[in-house]
């Protein structure tokens, strides 16, 4: 099964407010990175936490990590309507030689309306 | 600064037939390399990762194979496509060492009828 599961699998929301969209794991790793996905494009990385960080801020995005709970959240603030994409979150396992391997979660739509 | 290439950008082909997609990484070396395919409305699943020439590993069996005949190219076969086959394939590159971001290419929507 996949590592990472996020939560909710679609969400819908008026520009300007915030989104929030949450990952579950199930084994120890050494970080937890998101991407985002428009529709028929590649992934482009958003921000990467590292298991020893508990909070890390790039813009109007907030991710946070809990390693206790194998979780972690992604906070988009004012949302706009070029928000609107897929999300992924993305684990390294930890533990052995993993080259950088990352295991993807099914990723959550998020459309923001104008 | 470091760009990633992958063509054909679409492709439709019947079943049976054979398979080449190609990914080229620009301004970097020795890079670790990445073949994912995504279903429709699905995940990543990780198909091959390469830590250097010659060197690839695959993660789950199936009907494809990889090479990575120069240090910056990372090509995706198969002999005869299957149906199963169709679906979107991502090239990524990463700085060798792991524990790092990895860079999307723009992907190549297979269709196999």
């Amino acid at each position: 099964s996949q590592q990472g599961e996020e939560d909710p699998q679609a969400l819908s929301i008026q520009e300007g407010e915030n989104a929030t969209m949450n990952c579950s794991y199930k084994t120890s790793i050494n970080n937890l990175q998101w991407y985002r996905q428009n529709s028929g494009r590649g992934l482009v990385h958003l921000i990467l936490i590292r298991s020893n960080e508990r909070e890390k801020h790039s813009g109007r995005l907030r991710v946070t990590l809990d390693t206790s709970k194998k979780s972690s959240s992604l906070l988009i603030t004012a949302s706009r309507a070029a928000d609107t994409a897929s999300y992924f979150c993305a684990t390294e396992n930890a533990g052995g030689t993993s080259y950088g391997k990352l295991t993807f979660g099914q990723g959550t739509i998020l459309t923001v309306h104008p | 600064s470091q760009t990633i290439h992958q063509w054909p950008a679409t492709l439709v082909q019947p079943v049976g037939s054979p398979l080449s997609l190609e990914c080229t990484v620009e301004g970097t070396s020795n890079p670790n390399l990445y073949w994912y395919r995504q279903a429709a409305g699905r995940g990543l699943q990780l198909l091959f990762y390469s830590i250097g020439i010659d060197q690839i590993s695959s993660e789950v069996p199936q009907n494809l194979s990889a090479s990575r005949p120069q240090d910056r190219q990372f090509i995706l076969s198969s002999k005869k496509l299957l149906l199963s086959d169709s679906g979107f394939y991502l090239c990524a590159w990463s700085h060798g060492g792991g524990s790092d971001t990895q860079y999307f290419g723009p992907g190549t929507r297979l269709t196999v009828l």
